[in-house]
């Protein structure tokens, strides 16, 4: 069965403090991943896509990269707008030649000033 | 330019009732998709429009939910009989083209909260 776990659940950092986010997946083709920032009471944002093992994409204290297993995405100096809940999102394969697309639960991250 | 938009942003209802939910994508976009946000959990996909054809409805939860999307634009979620498991929030989201790999753009969300 296919399955996106993202980790930790919640993550509180210190203005300028580093840290990575984890989404571990497991899916028969991955066709994409996604991350997306999502704000209270509003809709996810898109951040990143990936397609292959080894790719890496960043912006601005935001990097992620890509293996086979698992996607982190490295928040580098954090400030405190950078407080939200961030998903994972997972596009694979499915067995009838169509597209599963599998969301995480979110790592929700509080940056303190 | 203006997202996508939901309407309503709130509804509550009783349990038995029905409801729609409306979806408004961005002009142009060709593919349309609906997710379920409960507390505590990720986005459940719940159905997807691809331009023309038909809609992949493998997410749906049941038969008391269904969808439609008139002229290729406005999409309305429609739940028969509540009940409170229904309670979440709904996300409308678009993108430009009809392939899968691309970013989405999400509206705001319905939170439905069924007594």
């Amino acid at each position: 069965e296919d399955q996106v776990t993202q980790s930790p659940e919640a993550l509180r950092l210190q203005e300028g403090e580093s840290s990575s986010l984890n989404c571990s997946y497991t899916v028969s083709g991955l066709r994409g991943l996604f991350w997306y920032r999502q704000d209270p009471g509003k809709g996810p944002e898109f951040l990143f896509t990936l397609y292959s093992a080894g790719e890496e994409k960043e912006k601005e204290r935001l990097k992620a990269t890509l293996t086979k297993k698992e996607s982190f995405l490295h928040i580098t100096a954090p400030k405190p707008e950078d407080s939200a809940t961030y998903l994972c999102d997972v596009q694979a394969h499915t067995n009838q030649a169509g597209t599963a697309l599998i969301f995480g639960k979110g790592t929700t991250l509080s940056v303190s000033s | 330019g203006a997202g996508v938009s939901q309407s309503p942003s709130n509804k509550v209802t009783e349990k038995g009732k029905d409801v729609e939910l409306r979806c408004d994508p961005i002009s142009g976009h060709t593919a349309l998709y609906w997710y379920r946000q409960s507390l505590g959990q990720g986005l459940e996909f719940l159905i997807y429009f691809q331009g023309n054809s038909a809609p992949d409805k493998s997410g749906l939860p049941s038969d008391r939910f269904s969808a439609e999307r008139t002229g290729g634009s406005v999409s309305t979620l429609t739940i028969q009989r509540t009940q409170q498991e229904d309670s979440a929030v709904y996300l409308c989201a678009s993108n430009p083209e009809s392939r899968l790999t691309y970013e989405q753009y999400f509206g705001p969300g319905t939170r439905l909260t069924v007594t």
